[in-house]
């Protein structure tokens, strides 16, 4: 699976949009982007997915760039319970889970 | 999620001593994964199925095994356990591959002592 990098740790103000970036410049042609999140020591949450188009869904909206080097997760309204470790992955069967991005979502 | 029950969710052993744990999923999914969780190193996958008895080896493999008899119970199997082994351990669970997104378990939290 293609390697992503993603910011160690972020912050947001509740209310705020919250925009996780991703980068993932060896991505393969049939490789999605999948956002999955996790919330203390719950297990993982999905959350979106992508292969070349943006996409949206009830939770976040996913920016994918053209040449798909890299990716944006969308969380419009980052909620307290939005605060959790983001992870970004690329891939197509057996997915590889990177550290993530711990986003704390603030008052 | 209500469609995958990982059992038991806690579990003290001994050094030595085989250890199964359970995944049952109700959602008719014919991918399954298991992943152990350490501080430090993240998510890792263990082993995975793509069909009844049809089963594979990931990144950290050593020192486990799996069965999947049926398409909704995947066990993993540790048969002499060790306290490297101590983890939280995830079962997942997708309907296809590519265009799907993995549904995770609760986890069981192993610990050998």
């Amino acid at each position: 699976d293609a390697k992503t990098t993603q910011p160690p740790s972020m912050d947001c103000a509740e209310g705020r949009a919250a925009n996780l970036p991703c980068n993932h410049s060896t991505i393969s042609g049939n490789e999605y982007v999948y956002w999955y999140r996790q919330i203390h020591s719950q297990g993982p949450q999905y959350i979106i997915h992508g292969l070349k188009n943006n996409e949206t869904n009830e939770m976040a909206s996913l920016i994918i760039t053209e040449d798909r080097k890299s990716s944006t997760l969308i969380l419009p309204h980052a909620t307290l319970r939005d605060t959790a470790v983001y992870y970004c992955i690329v891939g197509y069967s057996t997915l590889t889970f990177g550290k993530g991005t711990m986003l704390l979502v603030s008052p | 999620d209500a469609g995958i029950t990982q059992s038991p969710r806690h579990k003290v052993t001994e050094t030595g001593t085989p250890v199964t744990l359970r995944c049952h999923q109700t959602e008719n999914h014919r991918y399954m994964y298991w992943y152990r969780q350490d501080p430090g190193h993240g998510l890792r996958l263990i082993h995975y199925s793509y069909g009844v008895k049809d089963t594979d080896k990931g990144e950290v493999s050593d020192g486990y095994s799996v069965s999947r008899s049926k398409t909704e119970d995947f066990l993993l199997t540790l048969e002499s356990a060790t306290s490297s082994q101590t983890s939280v351990y995830f079962c997942a669970t997708q309907g296809g591959i590519g265009n799907y997104g993995y549904t995770f378990g609760s986890g069981t939290r192993l610990t050998v002592v």
